[in-house]
């Protein structure tokens, strides 16, 4: 059972333009959600998240979009650099029942110069 | 620099042979995560542990995997005996009780031949 889903194994850009990366969820508990990046042979590395009070969370390049009726959420980057291209990793916590951290399949982000 | 160290990071063993990760979590951090990289499923919950006490090891095969926690410095993940579908990367993270993100270690490569 996925609670968390990314139905884009890879996403592919060109420099300077937006990435989009999509998120599904299914526990309507979860109230914390995380991206992570992961480059290859490293462990993944946290980059943004966002709580279930909020619709929408921005650092720099990355915001985070969080549509709580749709169970969706997704990473925006803009603009893109060949330097973002790695795997992706949404997760997602329900902290008030002990924050188990699930996370999804991943999304292969290559930008192109 | 505090950062969440796992060793080996590569390890090639036989089938039917114990093998035995290990992982010194970030000091003071009191929740602590094992997780399997795979293509299909891409970073599976193994277990997890708070204070030292094990909250949930559902992800596990219990028939040959067991996590456990000796001391606040380490978290050990045990797989016998190991089969060739064991073979994949293995993560630790920590992270406080509420916490915001949880920080990764490098990853354990298991080859089971």
């Amino acid at each position: 059972d996925q609670q968390v889903k990314q139905n884009s194994p890879s996403l592919s850009v060109q420099e300077g333009r937006i990435s989009i990366l999509n998120c599904d969820y299914t526990n309507s508990m979860f109230d914390y959600f995380l991206w992570y990046k992961k480059y290859p042979a490293e462990g993944p590395t946290f980059l943004i998240s966002i709580s279930s009070i909020k619709d929408k969370n921005e650092d720099g390049r990355f915001t985070v979009f969080l549509n709580k009726s749709a169970k969706h959420l997704s990473l925006h980057i803009v603009p893109s650099q060949p330097g973002d291209s790695a795997v992706y990793f949404c997760a997602a916590s329900a902290r008030n029942q002990g924050g188990k951290l699930i996370f999804g399949q991943g999304t292969e982000l290559s930008v192109k110069p | 620099d505090a950062r969440v160290t796992q060793t080996p990071r590569h390890k090639v063993t036989e089938m039917g042979q114990e093998v035995t990760m290990r992982c010194q979590p970030i000091l003071g951090h009191n929740t602590v995560f094992w997780y399997r990289q795979t293509m299909m499923q891409g970073l599976e919950l193994l277990a997890y542990f708070r204070n030292r006490a094990p909250l949930d090891d559902s992800g596990m095969p219990k028939d040959r995997f067991s996590a456990e926690m000796p001391d606040a410095t380490l978290a050990t993940l045990k797989i016998q005996p190991s089969e060739p579908r064991d073979s994949a990367v293995y993560f630790c993270a920590s992270g406080l009780q509420g916490f915001t993100e949880a920080f990764f270690g490098q990853g354990t490569r298991l080859t089971v031949v």
